[in-house]
């Protein structure tokens, strides 16, 4: 069975603060995927960013940065500087052929940042 | 040009309706997907089909049926409608299994 757990509620920043989305996952499968969505408060659902199993090099986009840690089964998401308009729900997500390749989502994070 | 596109946007029924959501993709993907987001936010899969046969079909009533025509199109039917079944459904699709899924802009379905 897969799990995503994304602890974080709710967070309230203010403009030009950074902050860290913690996601810790589990499964039993060796090879598997990562995905982290974000969910305005217009509702469509935007893909972010997806890494396999195999690759655990960190990811830098701009002011989006991504840290993938095998050993503590985790997938931070950090926005650095960040600005009103990262307000959102941000989702973690697990896929892996136990589960037919289908997103497994955390129950998200909500993100508000403040001018 | 919209890639993942779903029909109608809000639904509002009343409860021993049946209605259909009709999700159409223009990307050229092999996989598409169902999933319901209840008033929580939760996101869970209902369904998912490759090249036009189901893959997926988790724990869902069996008054949910969907329908692949082709390749481009993944449509959602509800029979006999309930309180229960209001929410906001959204179809995806995806190269392959393994690849990141697009999606489409939500229906929200309210039954009254």
């Amino acid at each position: 069975a897969q799990k995503v757990t994304q602890a974080q509620t709710e967070i309230s920043v203010v403009e030009k603060e950074d902050v860290t989305l913690d996601c810790v996952y589990e499964t039993r499968d060796t090879t598997y995927y990562l995905f982290w969505y974000k969910q305005p408060p217009s509702g469509e659902l935007v893909f972010l960013i997806r890494r396999n199993s195999f690759d655990e090099q960190n990811e830098i986009s701009g002011r989006y940065s991504w840290n993938f840690q095998k050993s503590t089964s985790s997938f931070n998401f950090t926005i650095t500087a960040s600005q009103v308009v990262d307000s959102a729900v941000y989702f973690c997500a697990l896929s892996a052929l136990n589960s037919g390749y289908a997103l497994n989502f955390g129950k998200g994070t909500s993100l508000l940042v403040t001018p | 040009d919209t890639a993942v596109s779903q029909t109608p946007k809000y639904l509002v029924t009343q409860m021993g309706n049946d209605k259909s959501i009709k999700c159409e993709q223009n990307l050229g993907h092999d996989t598409m997907y169902w999933y319901k987001q209840d008033s929580k936010k939760f996101l869970k899969i209902m369904f998912s089909y490759n090249n036009k046969e189901l893959i997926i079909n988790e724990t869902v009533p069996n008054r949910f049926s969907p329908k692949s025509p082709d390749k481009a199109h993944l449509n959602l039917h509800i029979n006999s409608l309930e309180l229960g079944d209001s929410a906001v459904y959204f179809c995806a699709s995806s190269r392959t299994e393994t690849n990141e899924q697009f999606f489409g802009p939500g229906t929200r379905l309210t039954v009254l």
